[in-house]
């Protein structure tokens, strides 16, 4: 059974960069890929874009482009997404989600959720 | 603005059954694309309700049903209980975009 804890709440100032980590267990080794999701104060979800732990391939959602970055590390078990120039939009919780393809497909299950706090 | 059009809020009372809406459109729903629905609550992971359409995941119960039909898509609850009370998110894939899609989000309340 997939299982993904992220890694704790962070607070940055405007214009910093901020990095959160997902770590799955539990899951197949290939076939697999992890998406980004995060949801503003009092807004809906947002789908940001994936990575494919196995060969690093990645996609991004149009608005991400530039800004984000998603990573895994060698052992292919933690997924990792750098948020870059942060603005104050981009406070948000942001999680990470495991689905089994690209696209035609559902996000279960979810990480916890991350806590970005962007003050300045 | 989502690509996927919810209402934003519904409700009814203990007991009764309500449905929820998501619209899409010929690039996304409309392509044929499954629509799968989450539930949300405040503080916690949001949890795959409904996948492919009309499909529920283990132990999810059977009061909650999910249809499509051209370019939209229904939750349906019926027996609504109080523990029903979250935010109800449906998804999809877009071909234009490349990638997924979410809904505004409905909020349930139970009177």
């Amino acid at each position: 059974q997939v299982q993904l804890v992220q890694s704790g709440s962070e607070v940055k100032k405007p214009g910093a960069s901020v990095k959160v980590s997902c770590k799955a267990s539990g899951y197949t080794l290939t076939g697999y890929y992890i998406h980004w999701v995060r949801q503003a104060p009092g807004q809906g979800l947002e789908w940001m874009g994936w990575i494919n732990p196995n060969s690093g391939v990645t996609k991004y959602a149009q608005k991400f482009q530039g800004k984000v970055t998603m990573t895994r590390d060698t052992s292919i078990t933690t997924a990792r997404m750098e948020l870059r120039r942060l603005l104050s939009d981009d406070t948000a919780v942001y999680y990470c989600a495991y689905s089994t393809g690209w696209s035609d497909i559902w996000f279960d299950p979810w990480g916890q959720g991350t806590l970005v706090t962007v003050s300045s | 603005q989502s690509v996927l059009t919810q209402p934003p809020s519904v409700s009814g009372a203990p007991g009764q059954r309500v449905t929820m809406s998501c619209t899409g459109s010929s690039s996304n729903i409309g392509a044929g694309y499954d629509v799968h629905w989450y539930q949300h609550l405040p503080g916690t992971a949001p949890k795959l309700l409904m996948y492919g359409n009309n499909n529920r995941p283990s132990g999810v119960p059977d009061r909650f049903s999910g249809s499509k039909s051209g370019t939209s898509a229904s939750l349906a609850i019926t027996g609504l209980q109080a523990e029903d009370e979250a935010d109800y998110y449906c998804q999809s894939y877009d071909s234009s975009l490349g990638g997924s899609v979410f809904g505004g989000g409905t909020k349930l309340t139970v009177l």
